[in-house]
């Protein structure tokens, strides 16, 4: 079975400061991990994703993570925040043996605030 | 392009009445496509999910059905609504990516 952590459920940065979103998965095949980010009322977009290629992964909007294998991990990070990066974070994971057919086991997410 | 819709966006039902909730995908062929609800105090759970026409599996017991009837649309019902029925429904589809699952835009149920 496949779990998500997201530790911290609200997190608040001022404007310019990094952005340190947290994960921590458990699989017992190797994990296809993704971030997906939620605006208010909207449904959820793809930031990025790792299927087993370079564990340091690039997104969108100038996030980043890196995929951990020693200790489980796929934090999320921003060097710099923007007032735009105010938004709910959710990390997932799915099975990368084939027969999950692409299901998604969600993290309970963390709601990123920015501060001016 | 690929495309999700969802329809509608915002719904508000009677306990006791139908509901049908339609996707469609644009811009693939023979994709997976999967209905999830978000929901207080829930976080985000797979409804459905389905690989073709015609086949659906359901991850969890609930008062809900879903049907694909063609290769591209997918339709969440449920014959008499439940208050705990309530939620934001996200239709998704993988594009044919076998890993990688988009979202659309949602639809607001808000059983009364």
């Amino acid at each position: 079975a496949q779990s998500v952590t997201q530790l911290g459920s609200h997190v608040s940065v001022s404007e310019g400061a990094l952005v340190l979103l947290r994960c921590n998965y458990s699989s017992s095949v190797p994990p296809y991990l993704f971030w997906y980010v939620q605006y208010p009322n909207q449904g959820l977009q793809l930031l990025l994703k790792y299927t087993s290629a370079a564990t340091l992964v690039k997104g969108i909007n100038g996030f980043e993570a890196e995929f951990k294998k020693s200790e489980t991990s796929f934090h999320l990070t921003k060097p710099s925040a923007h007032m735009s990066d105010a938004a709910e974070y959710f990390c997932a994971v799915s099975d990368m043996d084939g027969t999950s057919y692409g299901k998604l086991t969600f993290g309970q997410g963390t709601i990123l605030t920015v501060h001016p | 392009s690929q495309t999700i819709h969802q329809w509608p966006a915002t719904l508000v039902q009677p306990v006791g009445s139908p509901l049908s909730l339609e996707c469609t995908v644009e811009g693939t062929s023979n994709p997976n496509l999967y209905w999830y609800r978000q929901a207080a105090g829930r976080g985000l759970q797979l409804l459905f999910y389905s690989v073709g026409i015609g086949q659906i599996s359901s991850e969890v017991p609930q008062n809900l059905s879903a049907s694909r009837p063609q290769d591209r649309q997918f339709i969440l019902s449920s014959k008499k609504l439940l208050l705990s029925d309530s939620g934001f429904y996200l239709c998704a589809c993988d594009f044919g990516s076998g890993n990688t699952i988009y979202f659309g835009e949602g639809s607001w149920l808000t059983v009364v």
